[in-house]
């Protein structure tokens, strides 16, 4: 059971470069969601998804897109990098049981953009 | 979500039982109080959580007091990786698409 992945651990992008990061879980979770984290900022809700084939946007959704083909992934596209996206991202897998809510995250991605 | 109070830092010494405590006075009937941590370059992590009573797991202890307006984190033996910044949230049901909040925290450290 290796909970919830991220790929890469690292990228480095140039300015308008397009590019793919990848969030896998095997907890048969319906919900995931991408969050970023900034110095000071906390985590911020960029997209989430509540089942395969469902996705909604989060509080800071613009030049991102995600898609939830499968339960197990839900990638995050960025479509033409800016340096405001330099940030960690974390996917989370979201355990519920009744009303309690559990929230997996993965190790996070490092992103710098130039 | 009710909003949650907690000392900017903590030490301990490893070994040493570590106890965080949390104030959520606003705390209403249906919310629970949840911990989190993250280990310094690492993902958040979910420590625990409760409603009203009293939880154990592998990892820690939750204390919720009576009237549910505080709570306290205990850490039974504290070692050198449980240093981290310790999260307590305050969050009720039905609360998709809603960004967990994480505030600032405790930064524990412990040392040897």
């Amino acid at each position: 059971n290796a909970g919830v992945t991220q790929t890469p651990k690292f990228q480095v992008l140039k300015t308008g470069q397009s590019m793919t990061l990848q969030c896998a879980q095997d907890m048969n979770h319906e919900y995931m969601s991408w969050y970023r984290q900034d110095p000071g900022m906390g985590l911020r809700l960029i997209h989430y998804s509540v089942g395969a084939g469902i996705t909604d946007q989060g509080e800071v959704p613009n030049g991102y897109n995600v898609s939830r083909s499968t339960t197990e992934d839900f990638p995050l596209r960025l479509l033409s990098a800016a340096p405001s996206q330099t940030s960690v991202y974390f996917c989370a897998s979201v355990e519920h049981h009744g009303q309690k809510e559990t929230q997996y995250f993965g190790p996070g991605t490092r992103l710098l953009v130039l | 979500d009710a909003k949650t109070t907690q000392p900017p830092s903590m030490d301990c010494a490893e070994g040493r039982a570590a106890n965080l405590p949390c104030n959520h006075s606003t705390i209403s009937g249906n919310e629970y109080v949840y911990w989190y941590r993250q280990i310094h370059s690492q993902g958040p992590q979910y420590i625990i959580h409760g409603l009203k009573n009293n939880e154990t797991n592998e990892m820690a202890s939750l204390i919720i007091t009576e009237d549910r307006k505080s709570s306290t984190l205990i850490l039974p033996h504290a070692t050198l990786r449980d240093t981290a910044v310790y999260y307590c949230i305050v969050r009720g049901a039905n609360q998709a698409g809603t960004a967990l909040i994480f505030g600032k925290g405790t930064t524990l450290s412990v040392s040897s």
